[in-house]
C-alpha cells in the first residue's frame, strides 16, 4: 500500500514570513498533484508534477517535485491570509491507486 | 464556473434512514470518484468509475452503494449508517485519456448520522 506523508502537521505563521511544507513516500509516483481545501470546502487543484527535479511556479507558490519522483515540496514566499488552509499532496500511477496525504494545516495571522 | 457539483450540502439522517448523495460534473471528463473526509484522517478513495464501469471498489461497506447512471452523474446510495460514517463525502472527476488524471473537486456533502 503506497502512503503519503505530509510535515509539518500544523504550521501558524505571521503575514509576510516564508514557510515549506513537505510530502513524502517510499513509493515511486508518476505524478503528484497539491490542493488546498478551505473549510467546509472541496480541495483545489493547484499543481501537478510529473517529471523528477521539476519545479513549478504558481505566482508566490513554487513547487517541487524529487528526483525519484518519491517526494514533493511547496515553499511559499510572503504568506498572506489568504494563504490559510489545509494543503494536500495526492500521488497516483498512471491513475491507478490515488493516495492523499494528511495534510499541512497552515495558518497565516495578519 | 461550478465545475462539480454535489447535493445535498448538508444531511443529517438516522440510522434506518435511506438517503442519496449526488454528484455532476460539467468538465467532459470521463471518470468519477467518491471519497470519504473524517476529522483527522487522510482522504479515503471509496469508488472509481471509469466510462460507467465500476473499476475500484476500496473495501467499502456494503451500506454504501454507488451508481453511475453516465459519465456526468455520480450517485451514493445509503442505507442503516452508522454514527462512525458521518463524514465529508466529496465527488470528484478527472480526464482518463493521457497519461496525467488531475482530479477536480466538488464541494461536497457533510453527513451527520444520527
Amino acid at each position: 500500500t503506497q502512503l503519503l506523508e505530509q510535515s509539518p502537521q500544523f504550521l501558524s505563521i505571521q503575514e509576510g514570513e516564508n514557510l515549506t511544507v513537505y510530502c513524502n513516500s517510499s513509493s515511486v509516483f508518476s505524478s503528484l498533484q497539491w490542493y488546498r481545501q478551505e473549510p467546509g470546502e472541496g480541495p483545489v487543484l493547484l499543481v501537478t508534477v510529473v517529471t523528477g527535479g521539476e519545479v513549478k511556479k504558481l505566482k508566490r507558490l513554487t513547487f517541487q517535485f524529487g528526483d525519484a519522483r518519491k517526494d514533493s515540496s511547496l515553499h511559499i514566499t510572503a504568506a498572506q491570509p489568504g494563504d490559510t488552509g489545509l494543503y494536500l499532496c495526492a500521488g497516483d500511477n498512471y491513475g491507478q491507486n490515488f493516495v492523499f496525504g494528511p495534510g499541512t494545516r497552515l495558518s497565516v495571522l495578519p | 464556473e461550478t465545475g462539480v457539483t454535489q447535493t445535498p450540502r448538508h444531511l443529517v439522517m438516522g440510522m434506518t434512514n435511506k438517503k442519496s448523495l449526488k454528484c455532476e460534473q460539467h468538465l467532459g471528463h470521463n471518470a468519477m470518484y467518491w471519497y470519504k473526509q473524517s476529522a483527522k484522517k487522510p482522504l479515503e478513495l471509496m469508488f472509481v468509475y471509469n466510462f460507467k464501469e465500476q473499476t475500484e471498489n476500496n473495501s467499502v461497506p456494503s451500506r454504501f452503494s454507488p451508481e453511475c447512471p453516465n459519465s456526468s452523474h455520480l450517485f451514493l446510495h445509503l442505507h442503516t449508517l452508522q454514527p462512525e460514517d458521518s463524514a465529508l463525502y466529496l465527488c470528484a472527476s478527472s480526464e482518463t485519456s493521457g497519461k496525467i488524471y488531475e482530479q477536480y473537486f466538488g464541494p461536497g456533502t457533510r453527513l451527520t448520522v444520527t
